[in-house]
């Protein structure tokens, strides 16, 4: 079964400072996904950033990236320059597939809490 | 603007009784889903739909019924039997490899 494992339950970091969000993943399948959600306090989830388990480039999206290392199976997230609005619920998620059904979900981790100080 | 409406925001209800929550959404996805957040927890998937008139059970579907009559709808009954009702309930679509988008949220608290 897949899992995902976030260690960070919360972060404290400047503002202006770079933030890397812990996210390790495990899974038997070749072909997978990994995500990341953002979850303001207001509880709606925001989609982030994604990355393919054959994509050879690290993702990239404005100040987010995401640092992908197949070996060790890990899918950090990084935030440069940290601002305010950033402060939130992080949330790493993979994508699974349901073979009979031809199905994909999304299995979600515990989620790691950032606060953006001034 | 294309998106995924939950309503509603809030609700409350009496231990015993069955609830439904809405799920409506215009995107034209195929696939929807349920999932459940309790706080400072992860989400855990209650019953997905691929297609219209079939649904699957998720991870935690015990307590729970669905149904998909319509590709824009996918409403979440929960019923008397599940234990521990309150929670935070996400409804979400996708489309081939998009990613999941999301709605607003229920949040729902029986006392």
């Amino acid at each position: 079964a897949q899992k995902i494992t976030q260690t960070q339950p919360g972060m404290f970091v400047q503002e202006k400072e770079a933030v890397t969000l812990d996210c390790t993943y495990d899974t038997s399948d070749q072909s997978y996904g990994l995500f990341w959600y953002k979850q303001p306090s207001s509880g709606e989830m925001i989609f982030l950033i994604y990355q393919g388990s054959y994509d050879e480039q690290n993702a990239t999206e404005g100040r987010y990236s995401l640092n992908f290392q197949k070996a060790r199976k890990s899918a950090n997230l990084v935030i440069s320059a940290s601002q305010l609005g950033d402060s939130a619920m992080y949330f790493c998620a993979m994508s699974a597939y349901i073979l009979i059904q031809g199905a994909q979900k999304l299995v979600f981790g515990q989620g790691t809490r950032l606060t953006i100080n001034p | 603007d294309g998106g995924i409406t939950q309503s509603p925001k809030y609700l409350f209800r009496k231990e015993g009784q069955n609830v439904t929550l809405s799920c409506e959404q215009n995107l034209n996805h195929d696939a929807m889903y349920w999932y459940r957040q309790d706080p400072g927890q992860g989400l855990r998937l209650i019953y997905y739909s691929q297609i219209v008139n079939d649904f699957q059970k998720g991870d935690i579907a015990e307590g729970y019924s669905v149904s998909r009559e319509k590709k824009e709808s996918f409403p979440l009954t929960v019923t008397s039997a599940q234990k521990n009702p309150t929670a935070f309930y996400l409804c979400a679509s996708k489309q081939g490899n998009s990613p999941l988008h999301f709605g607003n949220g229920t949040r729902l608290t029986v006392t």
